[in-house]
Parts: structure tokens; C-alpha cells; sequence
């Protein structure tokens, strides 16, 4: 079964400074996506990133930029120039296709890391 | 804004009871997942719908049950409720469904508190 593990309930940093999230994952399968969701105070889930696995190179949105390694199956969120506005609750997901025939698929959620950023 | 619309914003009822969480998928989207989260399980995967027809079930309870309607939107169906229900329900929708890869895109969720 996939299982994705956040290993880090919470995290705070000071405002500006660069902060990275871990998350690391167990599949058996070669070709599979993985995702970083910010859920903030209002709690509405909000896609940061997503990365593909066959692809080599790192995905990046703006100050937001991923550590994939393919191998040690660690997908880490690295957060530059940290806003306040980066205050929330982070989760790392792996999408898995249940059946290819069905069209069914899900994601699977670690358990999050509840990042603060201070003034 | 996701795109994705969830009604009601918030609930409270007493145990027993059977509420209807309802969602309105992003313009265009053919599937609709549920998801449930709560403070000792985390998100759990409920239910996958694809153009109306339920393609993946996940720790869904018999209790509840789930439909995507013909213009899309879904509603969630939980029936002789329990306090351990109380919990924030998302809905989610995607482009198509399936295609592994599929950008989920969640609502705001629909909190409900069973007292």
C-alpha cells in the first residue's frame, strides 16, 4: 500500500528566511505524481505544486521549488523568501491510479506539517 | 477560488440525524471525489465519481453514500449519524478522470459538527 510520512509536525521560521518541508513516500509503482497542498486557517485546500515522476527535473512555482529524488523516494518543499501568507498547514500527496480500465484514482495525504511563519 | 463550490459552508445536527453535503464541480469537470478529514484520521479518500457513474470507493462507511447527477454535481449522502462524523467533507473535482497525473482541485468544505 502506498504511504506517504511527513516527519515533521510543525515548523516555524521567521519571515523572508527559506524553509523546507520533508516528505517521503513508499510505492512499488514507476510512473506516479506527487503533490504539495497549503491548507491555511480558512482550511480550503490550496495546490502549491505538483511534480511529475518520470521527469528528472525539479518543479517550481515562483518561490515555491521541490527536491525530488527518485531513488530515496523524497519529495521535500522548499519555500524561499517566506510570507506571512505561507502560514499554514502543508500536505504532501501521491496520486494513485486504481484502475486504468475504471478511470478511478485517488490521492493518498501524509499528515501534514503545520508551518508558521513569524513577523 | 477553486471553482469547486460546497454547500452548506457549516452544519450542526444531532446524532442520528442524515444530512446532504451538496458540490458543484469546476466548469467542464467530469470527475467529483470526496474526502473527509478529521483530526484523528487525517484526509481520507471516500468516494470517485467520473460523468455520473462511482468508479473508486475508499473508507467510505455504509452509512454514507454519494451520486453525481447528470449536470454534474454530486452530493454526499450521511444517514444515522454519529459524533465520531463530525469532520470537515471536501469535495474535489478533476478534468477528467483516470488520467493519472489529473490536476484535484478541492472546495472549501462543508464542516460538520454532530452533537
Amino acid at each position: 500500500a502506498q504511504t506517504v510520512t511527513q516527519s515533521q509536525p510543525e515548523m516555524s521560521v521567521q519571515e523572508a528566511e527559506t524553509v523546507t518541508l520533508s516528505c517521503t513516500y513508499d510505492t512499488s509503482e514507476s510512473n506516479y505524481y506527487l503533490f504539495w497542498y497549503k491548507q491555511p486557517p480558512s482550511r480550503q485546500m490550496i495546490l502549491v505544486i505538483r511534480q511529475e515522476a518520470y521527469k528528472q527535473q525539479n518543479a517550481t512555482e515562483n518561490r515555491f521549488s521541490v527536491n525530488f529524488q527518485k531513488a530515496a523516494k523524497s519529495f521535500s518543499l522548499k519555500i524561499s523568501d517566506s510570507q506571512l501568507g505561507d502560514t499554514a498547514m502543508y500536505f504532501c500527496a501521491f496520486m494513485k491510479l486504481l484502475s486504468v480500465i475504471q478511470g478511478a484514482q485517488k490521492l493518498v495525504f501524509g499528515q501534514g506539517t503545520r508551518l508558521t511563519i513569524n513577523p | 477560488d477553486s471553482g469547486v463550490t460546497q454547500t452548506p459552508k457549516h452544519l450542526i445536527t444531532a446524532t442520528g440525524q442524515r444530512v446532504t453535503l451538496r458540490c458543484s464541480p469546476r466548469s467542464g469537470d467530469l470527475s467529483v471525489y470526496w474526502y473527509q478529514q478529521s483530526l484523528d484520521q487525517g484526509l481520507q479518500f471516500l468516494i470517485q465519481y467520473y460523468n455520473g457513474e462511482e468508479r473508486a470507493k475508499g473508507n467510505i462507511l455504509e452509512r454514507f453514500s454519494a451520486q453525481q447527477f447528470p449536470d454534474l454535481h454530486s452530493e454526499l449522502n450521511l444517514s444515522s449519524l454519529e459524533l465520531g462524523d463530525s469532520a470537515l467533507y471536501f469535495c474535489a473535482s478533476s478534468a477528467r478522470g483516470g488520467q493519472l497525473g489529473d490536476t484535484i482541485y478541492f472546495g472549501e468544505g462543508s464542516w460538520l459538527t454532530v452533537v
